[in-house]
Formats: structure tokens, sequence, C-alpha cells
């Protein structure tokens, strides 16, 4: 079975601009989560989605926002980059009734 | 919220050595451990995961052992290889727990980076 995929891995983008990460959850999987991890802050929840509905989310700003399709893909969305908002983002997928979380190879994004 | 404190941050040992690294967490209705093994360039890998109902896993050279009573628990790993060496997270759960607003969140330590010396 092919594992969570992640699109693009790399990304560059300039402060104001907006961008769009890509997850593709392990088949059969319907809940997706998505982490930041960076050097200071480690990793840290950013939201959950289930059935294309966000059923719980972390302490970020509004600009970071997210949404599920009914294949289970995920998107998240950063309006208005900052440049803290460089890091690694990463999407992990886990069935129906488990917590069980298998994690992709994640997206590196740098601002500048 | 939950908070998850992990230690050492860095572990060097030679190969054939055991390692052990250690975590505790804050919120008493989390009840699911999961260690995850992080190496340059990928995302993290489930290796070994632990349930509140059970105090200790093993799988090969890999056990964790879990002390609610503490709130704390451990990653073993013994008869440690090169390519064991990673960086590796503990994290913490209270999927399921009534009330608790968990869905999807792991919450997890900051990281423990192991060398194993050939």
């Amino acid at each position: 079975k092919a594992g969570v995929t992640q699109t693009p891995r790399y990304l560059i983008k300039t402060r104001g601009q907006q961008v769009t990460l890509s997850c593709s959850p392990i088949s059969g999987h319907r809940s997706v989560s998505w982490y930041q991890q960076t050097p200071g802050q480690g990793l840290q929840f950013l939201f959950e989605y289930f059935s294309e509905t966000q059923r719980n989310k972390g302490n970020f700003p509004g600009r970071f926002s997210g949404r599920q399709f009914s294949n289970s893909r995920s998107e998240m969305n950063v309006s208005t980059l900052e440049l803290g908002d460089s890091a690694l983002y990463l999407c992990a997928s886990s069935t129906e009734g488990t917590d069980t979380q298998y994690f992709g190879p994640g997206t590196r994004l740098t601002v500048l | 919220g939950e908070n998850v404190e992990q230690h050492p941050s860095t572990l060097s040992v030679q190969e054939g050595d055991s390692a052990v690294i250690k975590c505790t967490y804050s919120d008493s209705a989390s009840n699911y451990f999961p260690w995850y093994k992080q190496e340059l360039g990928k995302g993290p890998q489930l290796i070994i995961d632990i349930r509140s109902n059970v105090g200790e896993k093993k799988d090969q050279r890999i056990a964790v052992t879990l002390n609610k009573t503490a709130k704390h628990f451990s990653l073993h790993i013994t008869e440690t290889q090169p390519e064991d060496s990673a960086v590796y997270f503990c994290a913490a759960s209270s999927w399921g727990y009534a009330g608790g607003t968990s869905y999807g969140k792991l919450t997890f330590g900051q990281g423990t980076i192991l060398t194993v010396h050939p």
C-alpha cells in the first residue's frame, strides 16, 4: 500500500505571497492531520480533517487554513506569508476509529 | 493543554550499547503514546506505540514502558546499530477521551538526536 504523499516537496516563496500544499493519505484513511516542524518550536499541530470537516485546530493564526476533499485528499493554505512560516510542513493520515498516525515526507517551505 | 518533555536532547552511544530516552506528560487524560524516528530529509516514521492500558510493549530490539502514575514513558533500544542514528520523538494523545478535543492531535516532545558510533 502506498504511503502518505505530499506535493510539492520543496517550495520557495516571498513574504506576502500565499501558498497551497497538498497531501494524499494512505488509501482508506479518512483522517488527515497537519503539523508544522521548525528547529525552535518542534512539531506543532495545525489542524485535523475527517470526512471533509475540520474536527480540531491548533493555536495558529487564521492565515493558516485547510480543507479536505471527498477522496480524503487534503490541502493547507497559508496566506500573507511571513519569514517565520519557513518550516517543514508534515501531514499524517489515520484510519477511522484510531489515533495511529502515519506521516508523509513533508513539504519544505522557505519564505524569503 | 498537554505538555510533553523529552530527555536527553542528545544521546551518543557505542554500537551494541543500549539507549534510553525518557518522556513525561502533563495531561492525565492522555492514553496513547507513540514514538517516531525521523531521518534527515524524511518524515517521522512510527516505530512503536503504547496505550494506557498496557505497561510495556516490545518489538525486537525496541521496547516502550509506561508509568501512568508518574506520567512518564520511555523508549529502550538494545544492541544499537549505526542505522539507529536519527532523531527520535515521543508524543502523547488523548484521542477518544470523553470531553477531550484531541482528534488527530499528537503533542510531541522536543526530540532526541541519537548517534550510534561504529
